[in-house]
């Protein structure tokens, strides 16, 4: 079975610094990789997703992700956070074949400060 | 499109007590997935329907729990009787099962309290 690690739990900014939240899976196969984000209060959204082809993905509001096959991770960033980027980022995998249940990660609680 | 829809949003009942939670997914989805997120153990797929087939359900805590799709636009979520343990948020997602849009879609949630 397949198992999602991210690094942190918390993660506490300031305005305009870079982010880079950390996400490495276990799975001995082809995977599609997910990062979600959970602002206070409401249901989770999608961010970006990678399926194949480019490892570099951007995603909605200035999110990228890189999938690095070598070292099983698809680490999430962005150059210059916002007030409005605190949330709960949860990294997700499932298995490039078969039906698509996903494995979550714990989650980390970014805080930006303005 | 009105996305997953999730009802009720909020439900307070007390230990002993029947809940039935309910969602209907996105039309055209063929696979809903029920989830329990908590502080301790984050989040956890209960239970996975593909085509209202029940596929997956390791992740169904005890058999207080029960889950059924009875067709493509709704499934529910029992638990009977409910204990102060359960309370969670419980949240349903719908996918498309294609390969190029194997993406699940969250419903808003329900947060459960049991008294």
């Amino acid at each position: 079975a397949q198992s999602v690690s991210q690094h942190n739990h918390h993660v506490i900014l300031s305005e305009a610094a870079s982010l880079e939240l950390g996400c490495n899976y276990s799975y001995g196969g082809t995977v599609n990789l997910f990062w979600y984000v959970q602002y206070p209060g409401q249901h989770l959204q999608l961010l970006l997703k990678y399926f194949s082809g480019d490892p570099l993905v951007k995603g909605i509001k200035g999110f990228e992700a890189e999938f690095i096959k070598s070292k099983f991770s698809f680490n999430l960033r962005k150059p210059s956070v916002q007030w409005s980027d605190t949330a709960e980022y949860f990294c997700a995998v499932t298995p490039n074949s078969g039906y698509s249940t996903l494995t979550f990660g714990k989650g980390t609680m970014l805080l930006v400060s303005p | 499109d009105a996305g997953v829809i999730q009802s009720p949003r909020h439900e307070v009942t007390e230990m002993g007590q029947e809940v039935t939670l309910r969602c209907k997914p996105i039309s055209g989805h063929n696979s809903l997935f029920w989830y329990r997120q908590t502080m301790m153990r984050g989040l956890e797929l209960l239970i996975y329907f593909n085509n209202n087939v029940p596929i997956d359900d390791s992740g169904m805590p005890e058999d207080r729990f029960s889950a059924k799709m009875p067709n493509a636009s709704f499934s529910t979520l029992k638990i009977q009787p409910s204990e102060p343990r359960d309370s969670a948020v419980y949240f349903c997602a719908s996918s498309a099962e294609d390969r190029e849009s194997d993406t699940q879609y969250f419903g808003p949630g329900t947060r459960l309290t049991v008294l």
